[in-house]
């Protein structure tokens, strides 16, 4: 069965930075895309941005262009979102999210990280 | 621009059917869809595909319940035989050349 296993949940305070995790298992890692999708606190679903592990190719929303950095690592199978200086703003949900290609829906979730950004 | 219109909120009885709809914006009538649930307090769980000629391919473990279908620039989920555990938001999903696009969601209550 396919899964997609994020890392713990993290508490951080504004200006710090984090780098969040995504494993992927039961299937071949570098053959799909993986998308990153933020919910904020009863909010919906934001599409954030993709990468192809194969290759490395990444697109961002315009909206999260800048504001995070998207890579993966094939050679252990896990994708990731960074940070490099947290806004209180980015307390949210953060779903990864499998695509066969990257013109095709999300067919695989991971269970989430709550990521929380507090002084 | 590549928009994706829900409803906010509906409701149906236990037992009931009851029809959401996802609006593409005007000029992407020829786009397929994807549907999400995301029950209370978990995540969300790919339900199915929906093509503009209103054929549709379900996820993995999707019941019989669950349907798609398509007329113009608008895509239904009918959900049949409505279940307590249907109660729930439900997002749909599009794509294009290098951005996904989701809706806004409809919090579906049964009654």
């Amino acid at each position: 069965e396919v899964q997609l296993v994020q890392s713990g949940a993290e508490m951080k305070k504004p200006g710090e930075s984090l780098k969040i995790s995504c494993k992927g298992s039961e299937y071949s890692f570098t053959g799909y895309w993986i998308g990153w999708v933020r919910q904020m606190p009863g909010k919906g679903l934001e599409w954030m941005g993709i990468i192809y592990p194969g290759d490395s190719d990444t697109k961002y929303s315009p909206s999260f262009q800048g504001q995070v950095t998207i890579s993966a690592d094939k050679s252990i199978s896990t994708a990731y979102l960074q940070w490099s200086s947290l806004k209180a703003s980015d307390t949210a949900m953060y779903y990864c999210a499998r695509s066969t290609r990257i013109l095709a829906p999300v067919d695989y979730w991971g269970q989430g990280t709550l990521v929380t950004v507090s002084s | 621009q590549l928009v994706l219109t829900q409803s906010p909120s509906a409701s149906a009885s236990l037992g009931a059917s009851v029809k959401l709809t996802c609006t593409l914006s005007t000029g992407h009538g020829t786009y397929a869809i994807a549907w999400h649930q995301q029950q209370p307090e978990k995540g969300p769980r790919y339900l199915m595909k929906v093509n503009s000629d209103g054929s549709h391919s379900k996820g993995d473990g999707i019941p019989d319940r669950f349907s798609g279908s398509s007329s113009g620039t608008e895509r239904y989920l009918t959900i049949s035989t409505l279940q307590s555990e249907d109660e729930a938001d439900y997002y749909c999903q599009t794509w294009d050349t290098g951005i996904q696009v989701f809706g806004g969601g409809t919090k579906l209550t049964v009654l």
